[in-house]
């Protein structure tokens, strides 16, 4: 069984400064993890994915997160937010192919705002 | 490249109306398929999924029904609409790699 813990369902930023949003997991198979954005009124986009291989995982739109396994973490950043990043963020995780689980479990979302 | 496509957009219903929602697969073949609803503050919620045709799995007891009537088509149903049907309904897709799925546009449902 997996679940995901997103710490704050709201963020606030400056533009121009560091974006970190917080995702924990649990898994009781190695897992593979993902982050989706999420702008109004669409569907979620794949921002990027750890699939076992390096551990810091760089995605697109200047987003990269990291794989901690000690701390069952992976955090996304960003080092200078942009006001196109104001969106919704979600942290999912499955388990690896063959354990038994296609499903995605997400997390329930962390809402992101960029103050000029 | 493969798309997903749902419609309609968005759907004005009256209470105990019937819905039909439809999400279509492009360019991968035997695609495992997913709903999804997500209302105001309360993240994402499988509604149902299908690994293939005419195989479907129920995530929650609701007033809603899946049918996969061909290999990358999957329909979201109900005889009669509640308020609490209301929401932004998603469509997703996944092959057998890495498990990650892909959305559609979603469909925007109001039950008035």
């Amino acid at each position: 069984a997996q679940s995901v813990t997103q710490l704050g369902s709201h963020v606030s930023v400056s533009e121009g400064a560091l974006v970190l949003l917080r995702c924990n997991y649990s898994s009781s198979v190695p897992p593979y993890l993902f982050w989706y954005v999420q702008y109004p009124n669409q569907g979620l986009q794949l921002l990027l994915k750890y699939t076992s291989a390096a551990t810091l995982v760089k995605g697109i739109n200047g987003f990269e997160a990291e794989f901690k396994k000690s701390e069952t973490s992976f955090h996304l950043t960003k080092p200078s937010a942009h006001m196109s990043d104001a969106a919704e963020y979600f942290c999912a995780v499955t388990g690896t192919p063959g354990a038994g689980s296609y499903q995605l479990t997400f997390g329930k979302g962390t809402k992101l705002s960029v103050i000029p | 490249s493969q798309t997903i496509h749902q419609w309609p957009a968005t759907l004005v219903q009256p209470v105990g109306s019937p819905l039909s929602l439809e999400c279509t697969v492009e360019g991968t073949s035997n695609p495992n398929l997913y709903w999804y609803r997500q209302a105001a503050g309360r993240g994402l919620q499988l509604l149902f999924y299908s690994v293939g045709i005419g195989q479907i799995s129920s995530e929650v007891p609701q007033n809603l029904s899946a049918s996969r009537p061909q290999d990358r088509q999957f329909i979201l149903s109900s005889k009669k609409l509640l308020l609490s049907d209301s929401g932004f309904y998603l469509c997703a897709w996944s092959g057998l790699a890495y498990n990650e799925q892909f959305f559609g546009p979603g469909t925007r449902l109001t039950v008035l």
